[in-house]
């Protein structure tokens, strides 16, 4: 199992849509989880940070489910500006006492459409 | 007012060459990162430095040197450039090393080995 998954799409939705990315992970001890996005040719930035009572930033929610090992992310009301790679990240938990390396998914491509 | 700036934005270059990417960061972080995306968009750490102490290095060759000169530059030398090194080199900073989820990256080094 890869470390972190994600299906690649791309996703093609309308303008005003709700969509849902999901992610897996494989190491049951990591504890930070987060979502970035990339637009196209350009650097990742921090969207969110998924806590595991589940967090709401606007349209965006994230969500933890630790039992069986995976996030999700839902973007309601869809915008033409959400097109991009949504990248999931999960810390691989620590060696030598740190919080250990952050490991990228290969991300989502979503193409929100007028 | 850039946080995170690279330079070059573009570098092509010939197998066998040396060059190098450098960084700044202005937000007074204590952590700065080098990734590596390539042509399947995985983006992998390289190296982490904190304090301008390299505490991650992950299996990379040892053609490839950081070098921190102070807490606020973290710049990266390859040597004896190959076709595979070819990818989007990304620099990043975080507060500190146990905050790797909030990054901030640079706007990459696209290399490109002919």
């Amino acid at each position: 199992r890869k470390e972190v998954e994600q299906d690649p799409g791309p996703f093609n939705v309308p303008e005003g849509a709700t969509v849902a990315f999901n992610c897996t992970y494989s190491n049951s001890a990591s504890q930070s989880f987060f979502w970035y996005r990339q637009d196209c040719r350009k650097e990742p930035k921090l969207l969110m940070s998924v806590y595991s009572s589940g967090n709401e930033d606007g349209r965006f929610t994230a969500q933890l489910n630790r039992a069986s090992q995976y996030i999700s992310l839902l973007i309601r009301d869809s915008k033409l500006s959400d097109s991009a790679t949504y990248l999931c990240v999960v810390n691989k938990q620590g060696y030598g006492g740190s919080q250990g390396n952050l490991i990228f998914g290969k991300g989502t491509k979503l193409s929100v459409k007028p | 007012d850039t946080a995170v700036s690279q330079t070059p934005k573009y570098l092509v270059t010939q197998m066998g060459n040396d060059k190098s990417i450098k960084c700044e960061q202005n937000l007074g972080h204590d952590t700065m990162y080098w990734y590596k995306q390539d042509s399947k968009k995985f983006l992998k750490i390289m190296f982490s430095y904190n304090n301008k102490e390299l505490i991650i290095n992950e299996t990379v060759p040892n053609r490839f040197s950081p070098k921190s000169p102070d807490k606020a530059h973290l710049n990266l030398h390859i040597n004896s450039l190959e076709l595979g090194d070819s990818a989007v080199y990304f620099c990043a900073s975080s507060p500190r090393t146990g905050d790797q989820g909030r990054l901030v990256f640079g706007p990459g080094t696209r290399l490109t080995v002919l």
